[in-house]
C-alpha cells in the first residue's frame, strides 16, 4: 500500500549545527513531497515542497532534497536554533495538483543549547 | 496564528454523546480539509470541500462522522454515538485554489477526549 514513513523517532542536535530530517515514501506517482513542522499545542505549519521533477530546492535556513531512485525525501536545516525545536512530518500529495495530503509519522527534533 | 479558527479547542465527552466541532477557514480559502491526528502520529485526512461541495471522504470517516460546509464559508464534523477510540485530535486546514499546492494552512485543533 501506500505510505510515508521516518526513519528515526527522534533526533537531537547542538544549537548552530545542521539538522538532516530523512524520510522514505513509497508511492511513486507523487507529484509533490511537502514539510511540515508542529510545535506543541499548535496545528502543522508549512515549511517547504517539492515538485517530483525537482532533486533539490532551498528555502530560507531549509532544503529539501528529493531522490527518486531510492524513494527518500530529506530536510535540511541551516544552523539549527532552538526555535527549530517541533516535530517534523514529511508528506505526499498524491498525483494531481487536488489530492489530499498523506503524512508520515512524526520525528521529533530537539535542539541542544 | 494562521487565520484558521477552531472551536472547541477540548471537548470531554461520555462515550455515547455526541460531539460538533466548528472551524472557521481563512476567508478567501475555497478548500477545505479535516484531519485527525493521534499521538505521535501524523495527520490522518478524513474529509475534503471545495466551496460547499464534499468532494472526497476517507474509509476512516464512518457512518458515525459526518462534515458539513453549508455555504462554503464554516464547516462542521459532527460525531455521532461517541467511542473512546474517537479520542485525538481534530485538525481543520484550508488553502485556495491556485495557491501552493502543498501548502495547507492548519488550525491548532479540537482536542477530543472520550471517557
Amino acid at each position: 500500500g501506500e505510505s510515508v514513513g521516518l526513519h528515526l523517532p527522534t533526533l537531537s542536535v547542538q544549537e548552530g549545527d545542521n539538522s538532516i530530517i530523512n524520510c522514505a515514501y513509497s508511492n511513486s506517482a507523487s507529484d509533490y513531497f511537502i514539510w511540515y513542522k508542529q510545535e506543541s499545542g499548535k496545528g502543522p505549519q508549512f515549511i517547504i515542497d517539492i515538485r517530483s521533477n525537482m532533486d533539490k530546492r532551498q528555502g530560507q535556513r531549509v532544503t529539501v532534497l528529493l531522490n527518486k531512485t531510492v524513494k527518500h525525501l530529506s530536510l535540511q536545516i541551516a544552523a539549527t536554533q532552538p526555535g527549530d525545536s517541533a516535530v517534523y512530518f514529511c508528506a505526499e500529495n498524491g498525483a494531481g495538483a487536488n489530492s489530499k495530503l498523506t503524512f508520515g509519522k512524526g520525528i521529533t527534533l530537539s535542539v541542544r543549547p | 496564528d494562521t487565520g484558521v479558527s477552531q472551536n472547541p479547542r477540548h471537548k470531554i465527552t461520555k462515550r455515547g454523546q455526541n460531539v460538533t466541532f466548528r472551524c472557521d477557514p481563512i476567508s478567501e480559502h475555497n478548500r477545505l480539509y479535516w484531519y485527525r491526528q493521534t499521538l505521535g502520529q501524523g495527520p490522518e485526512f478524513l474529509t475534503y470541500f471545495q466551496n460547499e461541495a464534499q468532494l472526497e471522504k476517507s474509509r476512516l470517516l464512518s457512518d458515525r462522522f459526518s462534515a458539513e460546509r453549508p455555504k462554503g464559508s464554516f464547516s462542521t464534523l459532527e460525531i455521532q454515538r461517541t467511542e473512546q477510540g474517537d479520542s485525538a485530535m481534530y485538525l481543520c486546514a484550508s488553502r485556495r485554489t491556485g495557491g501552493v499546492t502543498g501548502e495547507l494552512f492548519f488550525g491548532e485543533g479540537s482536542r477530543l477526549t472520550v471517557l
